[in-house]
Order: C-alpha cells, then sequence, then structure tokens
C-alpha cells in the first residue's frame, strides 16, 4: 500500500496568507496526486487532479505541484471561504488512500 | 450534469448487515473507463477509501476490510450497491460514494454524494 503523509495537521493563517500543505507517498507515484478542501457537514471538493490541474471552477489562488514522492497544494491569498480542511488522495493504485488532513483556521 | 446520492439504513445493530446504494445520473457505468467508489469518514476523523468498481466489473477493496465487503454495480438501474458486514460501532461513519471520470486518466474521484451517516448501536 502508498502511505500518504499530509503536513502539517493543523495551522492558522490570516485571510491573505499564503498557505502550504504538502503530502509525500511512501513510494513513487508519478502525478497520480489530487487534492480536495471539505467544509463542516459537507462532502469533500476536488480541488486539483493530476498533481497540478485545477479542476474546472476551483479559483485560481489555489495551485499544485510535485511529482513521484513530493506534493504540495498552495493557496496564494487566503480568503474566508478558504477555512476548511484539506485531503490529499493518490490514486495511482489501489487501495486508493488518503493523507491524514490539514485543518486551516483562523488565526 | 453529474449527482450521486447515497441511501440505506442510518440506524444497525452490531453483527449486522449494511446495505447502502448509491444512485447516480449525468454518467453510466457501461461506459469504457468508467467507476464508482465509496469512502467512509468517522466523525471527527479523516476519509477512509473503501471500494470502488470499474465500468468493466472489475472491483477493488480495502485489504484491511476486504472480507466484510461486496460491491456491485446494475447498470440499468444506474446504481452501484456496498454491502458490508459483521457492522460494529467503530463503522459508525458518514459514507460516501463518488464518480471516477476515467481509470485511463488519472483515475481521480470527481463528484461525491452528500453522505450518508450510519451509526452502528445496539
Amino acid at each position: 500500500d502508498i502511505q500518504m503523509t499530509q503536513s502539517p495537521s493543523s495551522l492558522s493563517a490570516s485571510v491573505g496568507d499564503r498557505v502550504t500543505i504538502t503530502c509525500r507517498a511512501s513510494q513513487r507515484m508519478s502525478s497520480f496526486l489530487n487534492w480536495y478542501q471539505q467544509k463542516p457537514g459537507k462532502a469533500p471538493r476536488l480541488l486539483i487532479y493530476a498533481a497540478s490541474i485545477l479542476q474546472s471552477g476551483v479559483p485560481s489562488r489555489f495551485s499544485g505541484s510535485g511529482s513521484g514522492t513530493d506534493f504540495t497544494l498552495t493557496i496564494s491569498s487566503l480568503q474566508p471561504e478558504d477555512f476548511a480542511t484539506y485531503y490529499c488522495l493518490q490514486s495511482f493504485r489501489t487501495p486508493l488512500t488518503f493523507g491524514g488532513g490539514t485543518r486551516v483556521e483562523i488565526k | 450534469q453529474i449527482t450521486l446520492k447515497e441511501s440505506g439504513p442510518t440506524l444497525v445493530k452490531p453483527t449486522q448487515t449494511l446495505t447502502l446504494t448509491c444512485s447516480f445520473s449525468g454518467f453510466s457505468l457501461s461506459t469504457s473507463g468508467v467507476g464508482v467508489g465509496w469512502i467512509r469518514q468517522p466523525p471527527g476523523k479523516a476519509l477512509e477509501w473503501l471500494a470502488l468498481i470499474y465500468w468493466d466489473d472489475d472491483k477493488h477493496y480495502s485489504p484491511s476490510l476486504k472480507s466484510r465487503l461486496t460491491i456491485t454495480k446494475d447498470t440499468s438501474k444506474d446504481q452501484v450497491v456496498l454491502t458490508m458486514t459483521n457492522m460494529d460501532p467503530v463503522d459508525t461513519a458518514t459514507y460516501y460514494c463518488a464518480h471516477i471520470p476515467t481509470r485511463f486518466n488519472w483515475n481521480y474521484l470527481n463528484d461525491w454524494g452528500q453522505g450518508i451517516l450510519v451509526t452502528v448501536s445496539s
């Protein structure tokens, strides 16, 4: 199984801040890395797939990078609606595996 | 527009079998490459992938739950069914189904259902 280590588990930031979340895979997996945003009581929402492709309708302040084992989600200027929990998901091979999540809170 | 919706019991007793149905629209599970997956999330915890099924009836399961899970599809009804045997209180979670647009292009989970909270309690 591919283990996904996501960090940090939580962070506090202010509106306008640049935020970076990372996921590290236990083995190389090309660019089969996806990022989701989840708000309380809601289903996850796909933000980025294939490590860096922005899903339709997602604001351009979100970006993804990386390949192989190390991946990053960046929010260039944090907005009030971005306070949520973020998850990475590897879809390289089954079992699909999620990172442990990063909770982004208001400072 | 793609939509998915989970249905089934919201309360089950320990040792019972849970049967959940994912009803979807906007895509067909007879289209080459398409898949549907199941994911769960215990209250306050992270997401956990459970199973998925592809258009060609190829099935994959979480190794830790494989002995308890069965996933099937009914293409004519646009439904995917997940059964989980021998339910335990630790299986209390929100269960989601999600659409895989194609396994040939990054294999990601795209659209998700709203989820159904299943509580296991006597």
